[in-house]
């Protein structure tokens, strides 16, 4: 499957605990986009990367969330302190680097906080 | 900011029928408006595209048509069939790629 990959599926942790995503584009890809979904609402645009650069960062997204695209290729999402709102589908998506490109979206990480 | 607004959020529609959905978006910086539509626990696939180039494009028994001037577009499905239903999201996004998507539409095709 050359499609964008995301790990793990399904992660279900307490309060307060850390958790991490991992997403792997597809490989020719240089853009990677991070957004959360939750039940009944559109995907909200969290991070995108441009190869390894993190070009922009939602203002709505809060301190405890960080995410890194070290060389260029997967990417990770953290999430510290854990709280009850953070309960959600985190997508990956990835899409070639020219204006307007299809963006392709993995299956997701579903997060469920206790 | 970003913000595009959909509409209606369920439609009912019977088999063969056409179902419409709208959507607004305010960021004048928006130059492509893709529609994705997503089944019940799976990831949003793309069914069809427009860019802000072009008022209208048509794919089979969808089609999709752009007023750049009112910042409006909308998605056309005609001849619907059972496997029409799901949810549908339109979304609005600038040359870096970036979408802003509307809330959905849940489109449900009866025999």
């Amino acid at each position: 499957d050359t499609g964008v990959s995301q790990n793990p599926r399904h992660k279900i942790t307490k309060r307060g605990q850390n958790v991490t995503f991992r997403c792997d584009p597809i490989s020719e890809h240089n853009r990677l986009y991070w957004y959360r979904q939750t039940l009944g609402q559109g995907p909200e645009f969290l991070t995108y990367f441009q190869n390894e650069a993190q070009l922009e960062k939602s203002r709505l997204l809060s301190d405890r969330f960080s995410a890194e695209r070290p060389k260029g290729s997967f990417s990770t999402l953290e999430i510290q302190r854990t709280e009850q709102g953070d309960s959600a589908m985190y997508l990956c998506a990835s899409s070639p680097d020219r204006v307007g490109g299809e963006l392709f979206f993995g299956e997701g990480s579903r997060l469920t906080v206790l | 900011g970003e913000n595009v607004e959909q509409h209606p959020s369920t439609l009912s529609v019977q088999e063969g029928d056409s179902a419409v959905i709208k959507c607004t978006y305010s960021d004048s910086a928006s130059n492509y408006f893709p529609w994705y539509k997503q089944e019940l626990g799976k990831r949003p696939q793309l069914i069809i595209d427009i860019r802000s180039n072009v008022g209208e494009k048509k794919d089979q028994r969808i089609a999709v048509t752009l007023n750049k001037t009112a910042k409006h577009f909308s998605l056309h499905i005609t001849e619907t069939q059972p496997e029409d239903s799901a949810v549908y999201f339109c979304a609005a996004g600038d040359s870096w790629g970036k979408l802003q998507f509307g809330a959905g539409t849940q489109v449900v095709v009866t025999p």
